[in-house]
């Protein structure tokens, strides 16, 4: 069974451009999870989808946003992009939102905004 | 809300030490509990995980046992190689919500 594969795996922009980065879950995963992860702040939750839905928000600004489609592959857009913005972001997703079920996670996209 | 504290490290050893890393965790209701590992340059893996009070998770020597009582859930191995140089995660899933904790550098020196 193929993991979660995220794509790119690097890119550089430059301050004030919007990024598009990509998930495909695992098959016969439904929830969709972003993280942010830096050297300071260690791993933030972005959001959560489930069946297209977004069920769950952390604290980022609006220049965040994700999506999800019918098969559950899953995009999530920066906006007007900051230096700050330069981090690992992860995808991870799961069958279901149930306590037992665990998260796999792709390999990130290492994005570096100059 | 749900919350994991974890000792953040770094953590250093020399190979074939004893390894504990704490964890204590805050949620309400009965969560699942997990760690997780991040090799250089790559994402996260399960390294282990307990569903339930007193259940022992274990994998690659490694173990954690679920102790409600404490709210804590330790990873611990008896026996470090240079290869388990990582970074090490504890989360808890409540169903809804997936917390990590803020991980744990460990370095271990040949």
């Amino acid at each position: 069974k193929a993991g979660v594969t995220q794509t790119p795996r690097y890119l550089i922009k430059t301050r004030g451009q919007q990024v598009t980065l990509s998930c495909s879950p695992i098959s016969g995963h439904r929830s969709v999870s972003w993280y942010q992860q830096t050297p300071g702040q260690g791993l933030q939750f972005l959001f959560e989808y489930f069946s297209e839905t977004q069920r769950n928000k952390g604290n980022f600004p609006g220049r965040f946003s994700g999506r999800q489609f019918s098969n559950s592959r899953s995009e999530m857009n920066v906006s007007t992009l900051e230096l700050g913005d330069s981090a690992l972001y992860l995808c991870a997703s799961r069958r279901a939102e149930a306590t037992n079920e665990k998260l796999f996670f792709g390999s990130g996209t290492q994005l570096s905004v100059l | 809300g749900d919350s994991v504290t974890q000792m953040e490290g770094p953590v250093t050893l020399s190979e074939e030490a004893f390894l504990t890393i704490n964890c204590t965790y805050t949620a309400t209701g009965y969560p699942s509990l997990f760690w997780y590992v991040q090799y250089p340059g790559e994402g996260l893996q399960l390294l282990l995980k307990a569903t339930k009070a007193d259940d022992k998770g274990s994998n690659k020597g490694f173990e954690a046992t679920y102790r409600k009582e404490t709210t804590s859930f330790h990873l611990e191995k008896g026996s470090v190689q240079v290869s388990d140089s990582a970074v090490y995660f504890c989360a808890l899933s409540g169903g809804q919500n997936f917390v990590f904790g803020p991980g744990t550098r460990l370095s271990v020196l040949p």
